[in-house]
């Protein structure tokens, strides 16, 4: 199946540093990357959805000036998190999707902690 | 927004038995995809079923779908300790957006 990567796995900054989160698509060119963020014993909660070359669709709430995202190419697409503070502590989990097929396969997430 | 709530939140079971879980949603769907979750990894997806569809098998999982009821069902039979994980509904919606909305998710403990 297709294998989507996530880099860093784990991350433990001070608050108001940035931090950039790396998703590739392994094996596949991603049109469409979707950026997820999961708190302790919650679901996930879709941030934002990336098209390849096109500025991100971030959902309500979320401050797109808080959390970048950029798809420069068909198998990367990053998330900066920046100023981060201790609120921002989550899980981030990017999915990646080939075109109009319906499955989108996910990477193994990152773990933030901001102290 | 979350779409839905998943019943039960937590269920545990003994090897063997078979696990129920149930999902709803609040909107008309394209398809709805149920996923499994170890504990801080990433997701597995498990089975699609699509919205002209009612039932779906996939080895020893089967779902169904009641659109008139928006919900759906994922039976895990003859259950094993390393089903132990947490699982997720999620659906698509049908207005052409491609983004998951996941339910609350139940976990699931598989006593060997």
């Amino acid at each position: 199946g297709a294998v989507v990567s996530q880099h860093p796995s784990w991350v433990i900054c001070k608050s108001g540093t940035s931090v950039k989160i790396e998703c590739r698509s392994l094996d596949f060119q991603a049109t469409t990357m979707f950026w997820y963020r999961q708190f302790p014993k919650q679901s996930l909660m879709l941030m934002a959805t990336s098209n390849e070359g096109s500025k991100a669709t971030y959902e309500q709430g979320v401050e797109k000036d808080k959390f970048l995202i950029n798809h420069a190419s068909l198998t990367l697409s990053t998330l900066t998190v920046t100023s981060a503070h201790p609120e921002d502590s989550s899980f981030y989990i990017c999915s990646a999707q080939l075109g109009a097929q319906e499955t989108q396969y996910f990477g193994p997430g990152t773990r933030l902690l901001v102290l | 927004s979350q779409q839905g709530e998943e019943d039960p939140q937590a269920l545990s079971i003994q090897e063997g038995e078979n696990a129920t879980m149930n999902c709803s949603y609040k909107t008309s769907i394209n398809n709805l995809q149920w996923y499994r979750q170890n504990s801080g990894r990433g997701l597995v997806h498990l089975i699609l079923i699509r919205s002209n569809e009612r039932e779906k098998h996939s080895g020893r999982l089967r779902v169904t779908l009641d659109t008139s009821k928006k919900s759906s069902s994922l039976l895990i039979t003859a259950s094993r300790a390393a089903d132990t994980a947490s699982y997720f509904c999620a659906t698509v919606s049908d207005t052409g957006r491609r983004a998951l909305t996941f339910g609350s998710g139940t976990r699931l403990q598989v006593q060997p």
